[in-house]
């Protein structure tokens, strides 16, 4: 197994309040994405880095802020929590390119009351 | 935009049947990729395909990848409940990164 955490794996919060989920990795790929995950909708990428400080956007981007300040972590910041967030997020990492496979972590299951 | 189609949405069938998933497009891809995901669990890459036509098989599992790139599928011989979960197929060679279907949710009752 991709050595992939995310934390927190659960976490509840009010609406309006600042959130930031974690992914570590161990593996030093290059890529990492932050998807979200809701009934209907599938797996959406929010977020993704293609290297240290390289970020891009994804699908549905709108009300979140990534960083990556070092290979092995990257930060998912929903600045100002709604509750259209409530939903699992999942990290992954891809070894060299954009396409190549993608391994996921365990996920952080978010609840915005 | 590339979209992937899954079919059957959900299925659900007794132990020790078959079953043909399936993973459609119009779009051409360089790879295609199926994950398993369990409840409460990340998805969980099963295999990847790459080349048209390529057939690759996992114990009682079989993958193909269509010949024109375009579709793949995803058979299951006899059926155990420990094949129970959401199937998802993603698709590679987009501009925006891998390309996910819905998933196909599989129930096999003892």
């Amino acid at each position: 197994d991709a050595g992939i955490t995310q934390s927190p794996r659960h976490k509840v919060t009010e609406t309006g309040t600042p959130v930031t989920l974690r992914c570590h990795q161990t593996e030093n790929h290059r890529y990492m994405y932050w998807y979200r995950q809701d009934p209907g909708h599938g797996l959406r990428l929010i977020h993704y880095s293609y290297g240290v400080k390289d970020t891009d956007k994804g699908e549905v981007s709108d009300g979140y802020s990534v960083s990556r300040s070092k290979t092995e972590d990257f930060l998912l910041t929903l600045e100002s929590a709604t509750s259209s967030q409530t939903s699992v997020y999942f990290c992954a990492i891809s070894e060299a390119q954009f396409t190549d496979t993608q391994y996921f972590g365990p996920g952080t299951r978010l609840t915005v009351l | 935009t590339q979209l992937l189609e899954q079919s059957p949405q959900f299925l659900s069938i007794q132990e020790g049947e078959n079953l043909t998933v399936y993973c459609n497009s119009s779009s051409v891809f360089s790879s295609l990729q199926w994950y398993r995901q369990e409840p409460g669990e990340g998805p969980v890459l099963l295999v990847t395909v790459v080349t048209g036509g390529e057939v690759k098989k996992l114990k009682r599992l079989t993958f193909q990848f269509g010949d024109a790139r375009k579709d793949s599928s995803l058979h299951i011989t006899a059926a155990q409940p420990g094949d129970t979960g959401l199937y998802l197929c993603a698709g590679g060679g987009g501009a925006d990164g891998l390309t996910f279907g819905k998933g196909t949710h599989l129930i096999i009752q003892p």
